[in-house]
């Protein structure tokens, strides 16, 4: 079965660093997501791409973040500087179509920001 | 205001009996999907069912259903025949009609006893 695959699975940095988190969506998908899950809280949205663009973003997604698909496969978020409450699990997502079901995420990629 | 709302923080479940774990949406679009998913402790997001607001029926997957009120904007999953493996946190989620992404609740963690 097609699948969502995240790189790193957990990644430590120093406060202040860049972070790319890597995300493959799924070949024919068309519409691409990050959430961010802090520790024992719930899942928010982040951002949604589509036809190389930001379709949507939430108020987390500040100037600090940025998501790009540079070669037609992978779709990543950039963290420039990171701070400790950037800590948490990130999940990339991927679907054909927001009207179908086919909402498939990633395993996450935990960022522990020290 | 909270779109998505799971009052039950956590639930035991005797195994192999069923379980109801609630969630309750606020929406005033006429179209809207609601989701669940699960959540094992290895993190991962496992979608397990969807419910369109236009579906006649109930939507079920193998032993999980949800029991869908409109009228009371609930959305309820109901789990049959819990197993050890069912133990994890649970995550209902809405896309509403203009957007396409998922606002999710903040979940319930179930645990199955033996």
């Amino acid at each position: 079965e097609p699948e969502v695959t995240q790189t790193p699975s957990h990644q430590v940095t120093q406060m202040g660093q860049e972070v790319i988190l890597r995300c493959v969506p799924i070949s024919n998908h068309l519409y691409f997501y990050w959430y961010r899950q802090i520790l024992g809280q719930k899942v928010e949205f982040l951002v949604s791409f589509y036809n190389n663009e930001i379709s949507e973003k939430s108020e987390i997604f500040d100037d600090q973040f940025s998501v790009e698909r540079p070669d037609g496969s992978n779709f990543t978020l950039k963290i420039r500087s990171t701070k400790l409450e950037d800590s948490a699990m990130y999940f990339c997502a991927s679907s054909e179509s927001p009207g179908l079901y086919g909402y498939t995420f990633g395993s996450g990629t935990r960022l522990t920001v020290v | 205001a909270q779109k998505i709302t799971q009052t039950q923080p956590g639930m035991f479940v005797q195994e192999k009996e069923a379980v109801t774990l609630d969630c309750t949406y606020d929406t005033s679009d006429p179209s809207y999907g609601l989701f669940w998913y699960k959540q094992p402790s290895s993190g991962e997001m496992i979608f397990l069912i969807y419910q369109g607001s236009y579906d006649q029926q109930n939507a079920t997957e193998g032993r999980y259903s949800l029991n869908f009120q409109k009228a009371r904007k609930s959305a309820n999953l109901v789990i049959s025949a819990s197993q050890l493996g069912d133990s994890a946190m649970y995550f209902c989620a809405m896309r509403e009609e203009y957007g396409n992404k998922l606002v999710f609740g903040a979940g319930t963690i179930l645990r199955v006893k033996s």
